[in-house]
């Protein structure tokens, strides 16, 4: 079955700086890899999705990257601000949705 | 806005009690999913469900079981609880349309249950 790595589990950078979440799957029938967000003590929300055949997302500062070829796909944000802290979790899907292991991001004013 | 509301925020049970962790959605989703996080280990699937009666084994089943008499409803079941099910539960709905067989997933707040 899919199973899903991401990297890194824990992540601080300076407000202003930009963060860059990978994660691997195995299972090359997955065609769709979502974003989501959970901020302490709330639900996870979907933050931003990408489809197989697309290789690049962007909404605002945030942006997804996939290649197939390699099996993984990337979450970069941009002039992080405080409010970006939380934990990231990737997930790829080809039939059933497998997330990942999830990075804490902290973003230090 | 798309509600899921999980009806106990916090437990605290014996070993051995049975628990029910009870899941309500209000927007007529078919697929519904229950899932287990776990720090370091994301989000795990313990069950599904993309119709009313019917339910599927997700990645780790054992030990839980999950009843959806009605669509808007699906319960998760621990039938003897251990201290290794001590976790925060995760459910979750979705109207997959035609972009996905699961969409975007709305979950509940959680239910962190502490076992004994």
């Amino acid at each position: 079955g899919e199973n899903v790595e991401q990297h890194p589990s824990t992540l601080s950078v300076q407000e202003g700086d930009s963060a860059v979440i990978k994660c691997t799957y195995s299972d090359s029938a997955s065609n769709y890899f979502p974003w989501y967000k959970q901020e302490l003590g709330k639900r996870p929300q979907l933050i931003i999705d990408i489809r197989s055949n697309v290789g690049e997302k962007k909404d605002q500062r945030i942006a997804v990257t996939l290649n197939k070829t390699a099996k993984h796909f990337s979450l970069h944000i941009t002039e992080t601000q405080p409010e970006d802290s939380a934990v990231y979790f990737c997930a790829a899907e080809g039939g059933k949705l497998i997330f990942g292991q999830g990075t804490e991001l902290s973003v230090k004013p | 806005d798309v509600k899921v509301t999980q009806s106990s925020r916090y437990l605290v049970k014996r070993t051995g009690e049975k628990v029910f962790l009870e899941c309500v959605q209000d927007m007529d989703h078919e697929n519904m999913f229950w899932y287990r996080q776990d720090p370091g280990l994301g989000l795990r699937l313990i069950y599904f469900s993309y119709d009313v009666k019917m339910k599927e084994k997700g990645d780790i089943p054992e030990g839980y079981s999950v009843s959806r008499e009605k669509k808007e409803r699906f319960s998760l079941i621990l039938e003897s609880a251990s201290t290794n099910q001590t976790s925060m539960y995760l459910c979750a709905s979705t109207d997959p349309g035609t972009r996905s067989p699961h969409g975007e997933l709305f979950f509940g707040e959680g239910s962190r249950l502490t076992v004994l």
